[in-house]
């Protein structure tokens, strides 16, 4: 079965220019989350998607923005890149979202598309 | 807010040690606490995971008990492999919060050399 896939693994970017990554979930999964990795941080939250709507979003700047498609694949597009935008970005997938008051909070990752702003 | 904070790395081990890596969190109420594993070029995998106090995780080898008189969650295995060799990172899922919202710590890298 396929995992969480990514595109593109890698790309350059520089200052003031856009970016759109792309994710498609695991098959059946319907929850989509993005995640910025900073070299040596954890990920940090940006955003959920769920039946196309947005159900949760991080303190990142309007710069960034996201949409999730009827097949559950999404994008997440960051305007007006800055050097600080560089960074590993993770989509995860899950089979649904919270809340919950049990919440198993299982996410799938992908491998991760590097951005790098010059 | 919530927060997870994790033991400074790099840990370097020798083959058949014993590993602990430190993780105690701030939260409200009872989050569910985890341990993610990146190994060497591929995306972050759960290694285990505990949803309510006293609960232990446990996968490969590996253990963590969800402490809440301590707020920890001290990833443990008896005898590192060179395999075990990745960054680990401890996670929380606030209650009540988005199953895709995680609060990740900065991650420890370990080294285990044969």
């Amino acid at each position: 079965d396929a995992g969480v896939t990514q595109s593109p693994t890698h790309l350059i970017k520089t200052r003031g220019q856009h970016v759109t990554l792309r994710c498609s979930p695991i098959s059946g999964h319907k929850s989509v989350s993005w995640y910025q990795q900073v070299l040596g941080q954890g990920p940090q939250f940006i955003f959920q998607y769920y039946e196309k709507e947005e159900r949760g979003r991080g303190n990142f700047p309007d710069r960034f923005s996201a949409r999730q498609f009827p097949n559950y694949s999404s994008e997440l597009n960051v305007n007006a890149l800055l050097l600080g935008d560089s960074a590993l970005y993770l989509c995860a997938s899950s089979p649904r979202p919270g809340p919950s008051t049990s919440n198993t909070g299982e996410l799938f990752f992908g491998e991760g598309s590097r951005l790098t702003v010059l | 807010g919530d927060s997870v904070t994790q033991m400074e790395g790099p840990v370097t081990l020798s083959e058949e040690a014993f590993l602990t890596i430190n993780c105690t969190y701030t939260a409200t109420g009872y989050p569910s606490l985890f341990w993610y594993v990146q190994y060497p070029g591929e995306g972050l995998q759960l290694l285990l995971k505990a949803t309510k106090a006293d609960d232990k995780g446990s996968n490969k080898g590996f253990e963590a008990t969800y402490r809440k008189e301590t707020t920890s969650f001290h990833l443990e295995k008896g005898s590192v492999q060179v395999s075990d060799s990745a960054v680990y990172f401890c996670a929380l899922s606030e209650v009540g919060g988005s199953q895709g919202n995680l609060i990740f710590g900065k991650g420890t890298k370990l080294s285990v050399k044969p």
